[in-house]
């Protein structure tokens, strides 16, 4: 089975500041997608990214970039010029690429991240 | 506007008690998701369903069960054989299996 970890319980930043959240991941598989999704006070959980083990290229989302290293199984979220309305949970999750997976993605515990002004 | 609506926000359960969350869905997918948040952790998977009048356990489906009789609709029943039903309750939907999930805004499910 898959494991998703997150060291990281809680973390902090200065508004417009650059911080970087990690994850790691066990897995035996070869092709699989990573997320990270993010959830504010409110809890709806927003998708911030997506990536494809298969693609080399780290994927970027504006302000919102990974450093996906395949090999060592890392999968870290970096959000630049950070904003008042990043402060959120984030949660990194693993889906399998095998069609017996349905689908299901497994989540870390999650990094409760908080933007100073 | 698309997207996926769960109701009630909150709901209050007497011990004993059935109760039952809706989830709908109006952006044409066939893929749904019901995950269980609890304080501390991650989601973890309950059901899912890939097409409608299908529908398959996750990693904590005892004590709840589900329908899809309607592509749109997916509705949640905490029963009472479920020993801690108090979280916080998530819908997901995605086009298809190997496609992005996105959530709903959640209920919150509590045990009085």
């Amino acid at each position: 089975a898959q494991t998703v970890t997150q060291s990281q319980p809680e973390m902090s930043v200065q508004e417009a500041e650059t911080v970087t959240l990690s994850c790691t991941y066990d897995t035996s598989e070869s092709d699989y997608y990573l997320f990270w999704y993010k959830q504010p006070p409110s809890r709806q959980m927003i998708l911030v990214i997506r990536q494809e083990a298969y693609k080399q290229q780290n994927a970027t989302e504006n302000r919102f970039s990974v450093n996906f290293q395949k090999a060592a199984k890392s999968f870290s979220l970096k959000i630049s010029d950070s904003q008042l309305g990043d402060a959120a949970m984030y949660f990194c999750a693993y889906r399998s690429a095998l069609s017996t997976s349905y689908g299901k993605l497994t989540f870390g515990q999650g990094t409760i991240l908080t933007v100073h002004p | 506007d698309g997207g996926i609506t769960q109701s009630p926000k909150y709901l209050f359960r007497k011990e004993g008690q059935n109760v039952t969350l809706s989830c709908e869905q109006n952006l044409n997918h066939d893929a749904m998701y019901w995950y269980r948040q609890d304080p501390g952790q991650g989601l973890r998977l309950i059901y899912y369903s890939q097409i409608v009048n299908d529908f398959q356990k996750g990693d904590i489906a005892e004590g709840y069960s589900v329908s899809r009789e309607k592509k749109e609709s997916f509705p949640l029943t905490v029963t009472s054989a479920q020993k801690n039903p108090t979280a916080f309750y998530l819908c997901a939907s995605s086009k298809g299996r190997a496609d992005t999930q996105y959530f709903g805004p959640g209920t919150r499910l509590t045990v009085l």
